[in-house]
């Protein structure tokens, strides 16, 4: 079975543009959720989209901002690129987002270099 | 606010050389505790998931346990290929979702 799938795998802007990022979840799973993770540290929370619904935003500026589609998958859309936006985005998706704890599974990420 | 610190940052060892990595935490209410795996330049690997204090799981030479405050992966007879990032994350209530929180990750050197 497919894991999560992300596109690109690497993208290379100029300040001042905007980004689409994608991430396709595992069969079955539902909510989606977006990282960043900067050089040297853990992955910080952006978003989390269940059934096409925001679940949950972490602490960044409006420039972020996600979508959820009918068939789970997901768009992260950054705008006004700043050099501080270059990382590995990560998307994880989980069954249902809800209740007990789940498990989220992590795709191989999209790595942004903003010049 | 959740917080997670992960100890120590960076660690060497001997193939062979038994150890633990250390991951605290300070959450409103622990829903779960999570340890992955990142190899560089790639996406986090999930290994265990712990819900409560005393549990304990294992998988090949690692072993994750789970107190009220803190967690450790202990990895018993460490090979060369388990050198990777090892990052601890909480999910709390009341939460954002199903946000994890991370800590820094401890950067783990198994030499031969």
């Amino acid at each position: 079975d497919a894991g999560v799938t992300q596109s690109p795998t690497h993208l290379i802007k100029t300040r001042g543009q905007h980004v689409t990022l994608r991430c396709s979840p595992i069969s079955g799973h539902k909510s989606v959720s977006w990282y960043q993770q900067v050089l040297g540290q853990g992955p910080q929370f952006i978003f989390q989209y269940y059934e096409k619904e925001e679940r949950g935003r972490g602490n960044f500026p409006d420039r972020f901002s996600a979508r959820q589609f009918p068939n789970y998958s997901s768009e992260l859309n950054v705008n006004a690129l700043l050099l501080g936006d270059s990382a590995l985005y990560l998307c994880a998706s989980s069954l249902a987002g809800t209740g007990r704890a789940e498990t989220q599974y992590f795709g191989p990420g999209t790595r942004l270099l903003v010049l | 606010e959740d917080q997670v610190t992960q100890s120590p940052e960076a660690l060497r060892l001997q193939e062979g050389e038994s150890s633990s990595l250390n991951c605290s935490y300070t959450v409103s209410g622990l829903r779960g505790l999570f340890w992955y795996r990142q190899d560089p330049g790639k996406g986090p690997e999930f290994l265990f998931t712990l819900y409560s204090a005393g549990e304990e799981k294992e998988k090949e030479r690692l072993k994750a346990t789970l107190t009220k405050k803190e967690s450790f992966l202990h990895i018993t007879a460490p090979k060369p290929e388990d050198s990777a990032t090892y990052l601890c994350a909480v999910q709390a209530s009341p939460n954002a979702g199903n946000m994890l929180t991370f800590g820094g990750g401890t950067r783990l050197m198994v030499k031969p």
